[in-house]
C-alpha cells in the first residue's frame, strides 16, 4: 500500500526553465509534508516543507504547493540549475504523539540539462 | 556541525550470514531512525528511537532484525541471519522532535549473495 506516491519517475528539463515534481498521497491523517533531495551515494537532504494549514511555502528558488482536498503537493524550482540534477523525494508524516513518522514515495530523478 | 556517521559504506555477505551496521547520530539530537531504502524506491522506516527508547519498530523483521540505541547515542542494526532481499541501502538518519530537520547519514549499500 503505497500511501505516499510519485508517479514520474524521471523528469528532463532545460536550464533556466521550471521544473514541477508532482506527489499524491492517500492517507488523511498526513498533516506535514517534505521534500528530499539525493545526490548518488550519498543520504537524502531535507530541502523545504509545508504544513496542512498552508497551501504555498517559498524558499528562494523552490516553491511547495498543497492542495489538501486533492490529496496532492508538487515542488516548482525556477529556474532550474544543472546541480539540481538528483532524485527528489516526496514525504509525509502525521503531527501526532510528540513525534513526526515520515513515509516516503519512490522519488523522481530530475535531469536539468545545460 | 559534523554530519551523521555510519560505517561500513558497503558490505557483501553471503545469504544466511550475520552483518551489523553502526551509526553515530549528530550531537544533541534524541531522535534516531534507521531506514531501509530498497533500489527503485523510496526509504521505509525499520525503527525509530527516541533517546534510547523504541517509539516505532512495525515495520522492523524482527525474526531477523535488531537494533540497539545504547546511552541514547550511538546506534548499532543488526541482521542475523540475511536474506538476498536484503540487499539495500541501510541509511540512519537523526533529528530533534521537530518535523523537517531529519539529517541522514551517507548510508551502508548490503549486497547480499
Amino acid at each position: 500500500d503505497q500511501q505516499v506516491k510519485q508517479n514520474s519517475p524521471s523528469l528532463s528539463v532545460q536550464e533556466g526553465r521550471i521544473s514541477i515534481l508532482n506527489c499524491d498521497y492517500t492517507n488523511s491523517m498526513f498533516d506535514y509534508f517534505l521534500w528530499y533531495k539525493k545526490y548518488p551515494a550519498e543520504g537524502p537532504t531535507f530541502l523545504i516543507s509545508i504544513s496542512s494549514i498552508k497551501d504555498k511555502n517559498e524558499d528562494g528558488r523552490f516553491t511547495v504547493f498543497l492542495n489538501k482536498s486533492a490529496k496532492h503537493l508538487s515542488l516548482h524550482i525556477v529556474p532550474s540549475q544543472p546541480g539540481d540534477s538528483a532524485v527528489y523525494f516526496c514525504a509525509a508524516s502525521p503531527l501526532s504523539g510528540g513525534y513526526q513518522k515520515v513515509t516516503f514515495g519512490t522519488g523522481t530523478k530530475l535531469q536539468v540539462i545545460p | 556541525e559534523a554530519g551523521v556517521a555510519q560505517s561500513p559504506r558497503y558490505k557483501i555477505i553471503e545469504k544466511r550470514q550475520s552483518v551489523a551496521f553502526w551509526c553515530n547520530p549528530i550531537s544533541g539530537h534524541a531522535t534516531l531512525y534507521w531506514y531501509q531504502q530498497i533500489l527503485g524506491q523510496g526509504p521505509k522506516l525499520l525503527i525509530q528511537f527516541q533517546n534510547n527508547g523504541v517509539v516505532d519498530d512495525s515495520q522492523l523483521p524482527k525474526d531477523r532484525f535488531s537494533a540497539e540505541r545504547l546511552k541514547g547515542v550511538d546506534s548499532t542494526l543488526k541482521i542475523q541471519p540475511a536474506k538476498l532481499e536484503d540487499s539495500a541501502v541501510y541509511l540512519c538518519a537523526s533529528s530533534f522532535p521537530t518535523p523537517g530537520d531529519t539529517h541522514f547519514g551517507p548510508g551502508t549499500r548490503l549486497t547480499v549473495t
